[in-house]
């Protein structure tokens, strides 16, 4: 039960694109395609962005999305806005009723 | 509306015990999946315990096997964590969350989280 590996921080002047990557192993983002991104802002619950590696729930913007090559997941923000600054947190499946997170992501609209 | 409330942090010294609950509204309760996820000051989350909805599964991350027991109670709409043997490492805001259709392998509900202070 390994943390999955986010870059730190990443950044990214308003209205361009940034990619935050998710690096497992083949027993967990490899494995699965249950990869998940949560958004968390400073004091708050982490909100659900995208889940099955790259679908949206409800009421999260076509802003955000996800994608997976091997054992690396990625969640691609587009469009950047003020408001997108946060903490963002990779999570996978990992068999057996198992999950991991990654370590986060701090993004800093510039 | 759709809403997780924890309850039953606090201070508690090395060694001893503390019960978490979670109370859920707005929602069909017994048909969603629940976990335990906790963030330690400053850190990032970690996943702590999940149950099935029906209780027929559970599972636990190591750093806690043997030492928390996950529970549920879907005629009273409520999840638990019993809490053994805590150490200072547990001390991590406790966040319960539950996985619905179709993203059951996500959490897609939050509660706004409980504090565990274990320190002597």
């Amino acid at each position: 039960q390994s943390a999955l590996t986010q870059p730190r921080s990443v950044s990214g002047s308003p209205g361009q694109s940034v990619t935050i990557s998710c690096t497992g192993t083949s027993s967990d983002v490899g494995g699965y395609n249950y990869v998940s991104w949560y958004q968390q802002h400073p004091g708050k619950a982490p909100k659900l962005m995208i889940y099955d590696v790259s679908k949206r729930p409800s009421g999260v913007p076509d802003r955000f999305s996800g994608s997976k090559s091997g054992n690396t997941a990625s969640l691609t923000i587009s469009g950047l806005q003020a408001e997108d600054e946060a903490d963002y947190y990779c999570c996978s499946y990992a068999g057996s009723y198992t999950f991991v997170f990654g370590g986060g992501t701090k993004l800093t609209v510039l | 509306q759709v809403q997780l409330v924890e309850s039953g942090g606090g201070l508690v010294k090395p060694g001893g015990s503390l019960r978490l609950s979670c109370a859920a509204s707005g929602f069909t309760f017994s048909d969603y999946y629940m976990s335990w996820i906790r963030q330690a000051p400053g850190k990032g989350l970690e996943w702590v315990s999940y149950i099935s909805s029906s209780s027929s599964y559970t599972n636990y991350a190591d750093s806690v096997k043997g030492r928390f027991t996950i529970s549920r109670d879907n005629a009273k709409n409520s999840l638990y964590l019993q809490m053994n043997s805590l150490r200072a490492e547990d001390t991590a805001v406790y966040y319960c969350a539950g996985s619905g259709w179709p993203q059951i392998d996500a959490f897609d509900i939050w509660g706004q989280g409980t504090m565990v202070t274990v320190s002597s």
